[in-house]
């Protein structure tokens, strides 16, 4: 039972490119969400989704776009990448009203 | 601003010493939860308490809930190094369907 699987788990890219993170859970959870991590900081929202084919924007947007085509599946994605998005992104999953569980992360940097 | 803001920044204590971190929010909440994380690596679950709830406990953990004062603190007891992690709260929102937000956390180093 793997629970919240990210890939990839490194990244660089170039400024203006795009990639896909993608998250994967096997919980079979309703809710899903993607975070960014900064050093020394906590977690802060981007999206997120409260089931198959819904998303909701979080704390920090700008410059992201989620899809939930499949329950099992939250996609994040950055059209056009910046250094300002050089982060840890978490993805996690629950179940409503429990605890989430959380992915290992992935280390993205923009160079 | 995030929901939940947590006091210390940065604790450190001996082994076996009690550690007492704060979380204080803004909002009206479901629930709030305390999460772990060590250096690099995922958040872990430690405990959740609800609205309604005042105190929980869970092993050397202990959870209380002031919702007339908007805050939170957790008692870890008998520190062991290896409880040496950042500590982070986060509250859901009882509006805006479980937009679950963290704070910036404390982090714990416990000596040997």
């Amino acid at each position: 039972n793997a629970g919240v699987t990210q890939t990839p788990k490194f990244r660089v890219l170039k400024t203006g490119q795009s990639m896909t993170l993608l998250c994967a859970q096997d919980m079979n959870h309703e809710y899903m969400y993607w975070y960014r991590q900064d050093p020394g900081m906590g977690l802060r929202l981007i999206h997120y989704s409260v089931g198959e084919g819904t998303t909701a924007k979080g704390e920090v947007p700008d410059g992201y776009n989620v899809s939930r085509l499949k329950k099992q599946n939250f996609l994040l994605g950055l059209e056009s990448a910046a250094p300002s998005q050089t982060s840890v992104y978490f993805c996690a999953a629950r179940l409503r009203t429990a605890e989430a569980f959380f992915g290992q992360g992935t280390r993205l940097t923009v160079v | 601003s995030q929901q939940g803001e947590e006091d210390p920044q940065a604790l450190s204590i001996q082994e076996g010493e009690n550690a007492t971190m704060n979380c204080s929010y803004k909002t009206s909440i479901n629930n709030l939860q305390w999460y772990r994380q060590n250096s690099g690596r995922g958040l872990v679950h430690l405990i959740l308490i609800r609205s309604n709830e005042r105190e929980k406990h869970s092993g050397r953990l202990r959870v209380t809930l002031d919702t007339s004062k908007k805050s939170s603190s957790l008692l870890i007891t008998a520190s062991r190094a290896a409880d040496t992690a950042s500590y982070f709260c986060a509250t859901d929102g009882n509006t805006g369907g479980f937009k679950t937000i963290f704070g910036a956390g404390t982090r714990l180093f416990v000596k040997a």
